[in-house]
């Protein structure tokens, strides 16, 4: 069991490039979600999706775009880079959403710098 | 809107001592989970411990515990013996059933000192 993997660890872009954070988990795991960590503001969801095929916004999802084809692979896409968005990136998975499923695993995280 | 408040930035303890994180929050849900979670140098979140509201008890985690007032909307975090390895941020969370949202406080940094 690999867990909630994440790739790139780092990355590099200018702004108005695009790009697509990877994010897979191989605990079936029906939920994902994805949240950037900025210093003094913890944690943030961006986007989140409950099962394949369904994707809903979180608390700051303007400038991304998720989507979520299979349960195993939920990819985080920035269409055009803004400096704003330099971040580290989290992606999470969790069992499901029932009672006693509740407990979110997180991956390691994604460096993003947008220059 | 359900908000998570952690109060103190940094804090600091000495090896072997005991240091009490505090974190209240905001809701007017009656049903939800509340979460502790370590952030060490690695940037891997680490679940530390969890509560659920609806169980009076105070949860437990070899060295860790919670102090959980349901009333008074708090949930601090005691660390006992506390060892070098605990150095870390620690971010308190907050997920109630109807939402389904994970809600992060700013976090409290911890530095144990030898």
């Amino acid at each position: 069991n690999a867990g909630v993997t994440q790739t790139p660890k780092f990355q590099v872009l200018k702004t108005g490039q695009s790009m697509t954070l990877q994010c897979a988990q191989d605990m079936n795991h029906e939920y994902m979600s994805w949240y950037r960590q900025d210093p003094g503001m913890g944690l943030r969801l961006i986007h989140y999706s409950v099962g394949a095929g369904i994707t809903d916004q979180g608390e700051v999802p303007n400038g991304y775009n998720v989507s979520r084809s299979t349960t195993e692979d939920f990819p985080l896409r920035l269409l055009s880079a803004a400096p704003s968005q330099t971040s580290v990136y989290f992606c999470a998975s969790r069992l499901g959403q029932a009672l006693a499923q509740e407990t979110q695993y997180f991956g390691p995280g994604t460096r993003l710098l947008v220059l | 809107a359900q908000t998570v408040t952690q109060s103190q930035p940094e804090m600091s303890v000495q090896e072997a001592e005991t240091v009490t994180l505090s974190c209240t929050y905001d809701t007017s849900e009656n049903n939800y989970y509340l979460f502790w979670y370590k952030q060490p140098p690695s940037r891997q979140m680490i679940l530390v411990i969890r509560q659920e509201a609806y169980k009076q008890q105070n949860a437990t985690e070899n060295r860790f515990s919670v102090n959980f007032q349901k009333a008074a909307k708090s949930f601090s975090l005691k660390i006992s013996d506390s060892q070098l390895g605990d150095t870390a941020m620690y971010f308190c969370a907050f997920m109630s059933y109807s939402t389904d949202k994970l809600i992060f406080g700013t976090g409290t940094r911890l530095q144990v000192f030898p």
